[in-house]
């Protein structure tokens, strides 16, 4: 079954410095890839996507991703933090073809310090 | 940016009521989800839902759990008797053409739901 691994529950970083986020995932096939942030009181909003094609994908916010298949691995990227930054970071997978079914990691919660 | 909006945001109810959790999916949208996030856990896939069916659902979905889209705009998730275990943030999303089709989920902001 699909899974997704994010290993850090909690990361501080300050302002400025720059960004990985880890997350790890278990699918057999090519796996659609997907960065949610969450702010506190708000929805999911999409940071990134990766379907097929180049592997270093660029999104909103200034992040991008990387997928790397020997390594099972997707990880968030941002060369520089700012404040805003701050919020809940999840992973996801979803099986080529489902219509939604999402499987989330259990989150990143970044903090930024000034 | 179009929103998917979601009320209440927060929702509290008696062990065995009825609740319903309403969602107004963005308009010309033709995919709609139910996501819900136990605290401390992860978000977890609840239901699909395309041309006035659902889609796919995951184990979660059992008997308690019903969906309807009743008057075009809205779409409703029904939990008909609620346990504590379904206290949780319930996420509505939609879609205009599907996650299948390479469209990204549109998130609202979720209801929480206490169940006392």
């Amino acid at each position: 079954a699909q899974s997704v691994t994010q290993p850090d529950i909690h990361i501080t970083v300050s302002e400025g410095a720059s960004l990985e986020l880890r997350c790890n995932y278990s699918y057999g096939a090519t796996p659609y890839l997907f960065w949610y942030v969450q702010s506190p009181g708000q929805g999911l909003q999409l940071l990134l996507k990766y379907f097929s094609g180049d592997t270093l994908v660029q999104g909103i916010k200034g992040f991008e991703a990387e997928f790397k298949r020997s390594q099972s691995s997707f990880n968030l990227r941002k060369p520089s933090v700012h404040w805003s930054d701050a919020a809940e970071y999840f992973c996801a997978v979803a099986e080529g073809g489902s219509q939604g079914n999402l499987i989330f990691g259990k989150g990143t919660k970044l903090s930024v310090k000034p | 940016e179009p929103e998917v909006t979601q009320t209440p945001s927060h929702q509290v109810t008696q062990m065995g009521q009825e609740v319903i959790l309403r969602c107004v999916p963005i308009s010309n949208h033709l995919y709609f989800y139910w996501y819900r996030q136990i605290l401390g856990q992860k978000v977890e896939f609840l239901v699909s839902f395309y041309n006035n069916e659902i889609s796919e659902k995951s184990e979660i979905f059992d008997d308690q759990f019903s969906v309807e889209r009743p008057d075009g705009s809205n779409f409703t998730l029904k939990i008909r008797s609620t346990k504590l275990e379904d206290s949780a943030m319930y996420f509505c999303a939609s879609s205009g053409l599907g996650a299948h089709n390479n469209e990204k989920l549109f998130f609202g902001s979720g209801t929480q739901l206490s169940v006392l």
